[in-house]
């Protein structure tokens, strides 16, 4: 039972490169999650999704775009990546609205 | 502006003894509330929640005490372990609240030999 799988785990960019953060999970959880940790941060939400073709904003969306096209998959993409999106990236899965699955994160450096 | 507050960046503990972590929310629609655990290098784990029609929660070593009146909740652990030695997080989300858990920025507990 993977639970959530996010790769890759480490990530440099260079700016104004591009990247897919990849998230898939195996239980059929209908909701999904992207979140980032800053230092000294709590986590705060980038995007959302609560089933296949359903997505939304969350806290901190610019910079950032997501798709869902089927209940496994959350994928994350950043555009034209920038120092300020040096993060550590977490994704996470629920069946209903509180009991999250995180994945292990990727942590991502832009330099 | 920060909805969940959590004060204290980092907390020391003898082993054996109890660690209270405290956080503290402003937003009265939340209705329910969880502490995660996180060790370094990997994601947060579920710990224990509560409802707010409740004002306690507990689960073997953990405790969670919620105070609605005053926008207050706790997590108690007795007796503290070392293996307890992570970063908690206090979550908070709305009544039907699909998008997303709102997160403190979290308490480093240590746990002292």
């Amino acid at each position: 039972n993977a639970g959530v799988t996010q790769t890759p785990k480490f990530r440099i960019l260079k700016i104004g490169q591009s990247m897919t953060l990849q998230c898939t999970q195996d239980m059929n959880h209908n909701y999904m999650y992207w979140y980032r940790q800053d230092p000294g941060m709590g986590l705060k939400l980038i995007y959302y999704s609560v089933g296949a073709g359903i997505t939304d904003k969350g806290e901190v969306p610019n910079g950032y775009n997501v798709s869902r096209s089927t209940t496994e998959d959350f994928p994350l993409r950043l555009e034209l990546a920038a120092p300020s999106q040096t993060s550590v990236y977490f994704c996470a899965s629920s069946y209903n609205y509180y009991g999250y699955t995180f994945g292990s994160g990727t942590r991502l450096t832009v330099v | 502006d920060q909805q969940v507050k959590q004060n204290s960046p980092s907390l020391s503990v003898q082993e054996g003894r109890i660690s209270i972590l405290n956080c503290d929310y402003t937003n009265s629609m939340f209705d329910y509330f969880l502490w995660y655990k996180k060790y370094p290098a990997e994601g947060p784990t579920f710990l224990i929640s509560i409802s707010s029609i409740k004002d306690k929660n507990e689960d073997g070593r953990f405790t969670v005490f919620l105070n609605k009146s005053a926008k207050h909740l706790s997590l108690h652990i007795v007796p503290s372990q070392p293996g307890d030695s992570a970063v908690y997080f206090c979550a908070a989300n709305t009544r039907g609240g699909a998008d997303g858990l709102t997160f403190g920025k979290g308490t480093h507990l240590i746990i002292q030999p």
